[in-house]
């Protein structure tokens, strides 16, 4: 099956810096990928829609210029949290879509979980 | 506009007990439905999904949900519950109209599986 792999796993880091996660589709190309955030006990909520080789579109709420996030390629889509704070700490889940296929499926990476201390 | 509804934030069943997780969805197109299962730190695991085939799904792990229009409900039951059943469900809806252009998947709120011994 379609595998979708995030990387870092976990990463603890200091207020104010910033954070790239990466997320990769392993064995398929990814037209679309999705980024959600999950605060402990709690749903995922979509933060953003990123389509290979354009802007992405962000959810009402999720500032744009806090969460930068690059689909520069069919396989890599990465979410950079910029001077971040403790209330950015969180689960960080990516999905990739295919047009190819399974058009319906995402398929979801491990997840980061970002600590902002 | 799409949205899901999961009754119950936490269900407990003893071990080979019947397992009914409860979800009803909204939406003005016809839906695809998920469940998908989330481990501690872990990202999410597909569990079955209706994709307007047969409305009787079967998944892994012994799971089964059924598709009811009339109660626009997606409903996920397991005949005996196993103590590795005991994780996080969440129900999810996509717009099947979407499907070869990439889906926003709504996500419920979740439900807390605890399996008693």
């Amino acid at each position: 099956g379609a595998v979708v792999s995030q990387h870092p796993s976990r990463v603890i880091c200091k207020s104010g810096t910033s954070v790239k996660i990466e997320c990769r589709s392993l064995d398929f190309q990814a037209t679309t990928m999705f980024w959600y955030r999950q605060f402990p006990k709690q749903s995922l909520m979509l933060m953003a829609t990123s389509n290979e080789g354009s802007k992405a579109t962000y959810e009402q709420g999720v500032e744009k210029d806090k969460f930068l996030i690059n689909h520069a390629s069919l396989t890599l889509s990465t979410l950079t949290v910029t001077s971040a704070h403790p209330e950015d700490s969180s689960f960080y889940i990516c999905s990739a879509f295919s047009d190819r296929g399974r058009l319906y499926e995402q398929y979801f990476g491990p997840g980061t979980r970002l600590t902002v201390t | 506009a799409q949205s899901v509804t999961q009754l119950g934030s936490h269900v407990s069943v003893s071990e080979g007990a019947l397992v009914l997780l409860r979800c009803n969805y909204s939406s003005s197109v016809p839906p695809y439905l998920f469940w998908y299962v989330q481990y501690p730190n872990q990202g999410l695991q597909l569990l079955l999904k209706y994709t307007s085939a047969a409305t009787l799904v079967k998944g892994i792990n012994g799971f089964e949900a059924e598709f009811k229009k009339s109660e626009t409900s997606f409903h996920l039951t397991k005949p005996s519950a196993h103590m590795s059943d005991a994780a996080e469900y969440f129900c999810a809806v996509s717009d099947s109209s979407k499907a070869n252009t990439g889906n926003q998947f709504y996500f419920g709120t979740g439900t807390s599986l605890t399996v008693i011994p």
